[in-house]
This record gives structure tokens, C-alpha cells and sequence, in this order.
């Protein structure tokens, strides 16, 4: 099966509250995690991502936590806004350049 | 920089048609990789090149050839053409190819392909 995955494939979310999206992997030795957002008839786009001496890191509106414990990465959204609208994937670094993706999780925010 | 363009955007084949997607990238990327994504799925890496005139397999080669002639292009060649081949085909660049520099990779707009 695949390495990494997330627990839900959708999300229905309130413009104005907070999202989590999570995700789970099962290579241990795996060092580096991506978060990507792609819209509708778009390529993913680069979110954040995280290395595995790290347990969290922010970026604009964005947080990522990791927790090597279990094998859980999540990436948590502030103030969602109808442009955050998209499917999310997690992706891990199995061997230097090669990604392996999970299935996605679809976003929508409620007005 | 137009970063990475895909051509066609879409395309209808016939079962044991072939044809190329194109893939170009203005970055001065050495690295580029080719995915297909199906429906509900994430990206299954199928080829990807660490430089001009190197190429390797990903994840789910069989169906598919690519060559590397510049580091500009990297076009994926689809021989006879099956059903299960219908996807979406994306092109990504990256730099290096090494995450010591957390270097991401870098989408194209995508290729969709339907088979019949």
C-alpha cells in the first residue's frame, strides 16, 4: 500500500475558523515532508514543508507538526479563507529526489 | 520565468495511439520528474532525470519512455496508448534533486489524457 496517507479525504470547514488536515506515513526513515495545495486544474504548489529534526514550523497563515512517535504529520490552517478551497496532499521524502504522495484531502470552506 | 509549461492541456487517444507530452521548465532546473495522478489518487512518480541525458524509472514506468536531450525539456512518450493510461500527467522540476537545502519540487499546469 502506500507510504503516506491522510486519515480523511474531505474537509468542510467554517470561512473564518481554523483547519487541520492530517496525515499519516509509515517510512520511519523517511527525513523530509512536503505539504502541497493544488486547486482545480492546477498543478500542486509548495505549501510548507518540515524535516525530521523538527517537531513544528509556521509559515504564512500555515503551521506544520510533525510527531515521529506515531508517524503523524498535520498541517494546520488559521482563519480559513474560500481561496484555501483545494484537495491537500502530504508527501514524504523517501530517497533524496523521489516524493511518495498521498491519496488528498478535498477542502471546502463554508461561507 | 514561464517556470514549467505542459503542452497539449488535453488530449483524446485511441487505444494503441501514441503520442508526447511536452515539458519545459526556464528555471535551470537539473532535476525533472514526470507523475500521473488518477482520480482520488495522489502522484505516482513514473520517470524522472537528473540531468541531461540521464533518466530513470519511478514508480510506475511501464507504458511510458522519456529522454533528456537539454535540461530545458524532458518530454514523456506514450507508445500504444491503453485505457489505463487515461490520467492527469503532471511535470515537476526541482534544482538539485537534494532536500538538504529544502528544495521543492516545482508543477506544471498538468496534462489530461483520456484513452478510448
Amino acid at each position: 500500500g502506500e507510504s503516506v496517507g491522510l486519515h480523511l479525504p474531505t474537509l468542510s470547514v467554517q470561512e473564518g475558523d481554523n483547519s487541520i488536515i492530517n496525515c499519516a506515513y509509515s517510512n520511519s526513515a523517511s527525513d523530509y515532508f512536503i505539504w502541497y495545495k493544488q486547486e482545480s486544474g492546477k498543478g500542486p504548489q509548495f505549501i510548507i514543508d518540515i524535516r525530521s529534526n523538527m517537531d513544528k514550523r509556521q509559515g504564512q497563515r500555515v503551521t506544520v507538526l510533525l510527531n515521529k512517535t506515531v508517524k503523524h504529520l498535520s498541517l494546520q490552517i488559521a482563519a480559513t479563507q474560500p481561496g484555501d478551497s483545494a484537495v491537500y496532499f502530504c508527501a514524504e521524502n523517501l530517497n533524496d529526489y523521489k516524493l511518495s504522495f498521498g491519496a488528498g484531502t478535498t477542502v471546502t470552506v463554508r461561507a | 520565468n514561464a517556470g514549467v509549461t505542459q503542452t497539449p492541456k488535453f488530449r483524446i487517444l485511441k487505444i494503441g495511439q501514441s503520442m508526447t507530452l511536452q515539458c519545459t521548465q526556464d528555471m535551470n532546473h537539473n532535476y525533472m520528474y514526470w507523475y500521473r495522478q488518477d482520480p482520488g489518487m495522489g502522484l505516482k512518480l513514473i520517470y524522472y532525470s537528473v540531468g541531461a541525458g540521464i533518466t530513470d524509472k519511478g514508480e510506475v514506468p511501464n507504458g511510458y519512455n522519456v529522454s533528456r536531450s537539454t535540461t530545458e525539456d524532458f518530454p514523456l512518450r506514450l507508445e500504444l496508448a491503453a485505457p489505463s493510461q487515461t490520467s492527469v500527467y503532471f511535470c515537476a522540476s526541482s534544482y538539485s534533486g537534494s532536500f538538504d537545502r529544502q528544495e521543492t519540487q516545482y508543477f506544471g499546469p498538468g496534462t489530461r489524457l483520456l484513452v478510448l
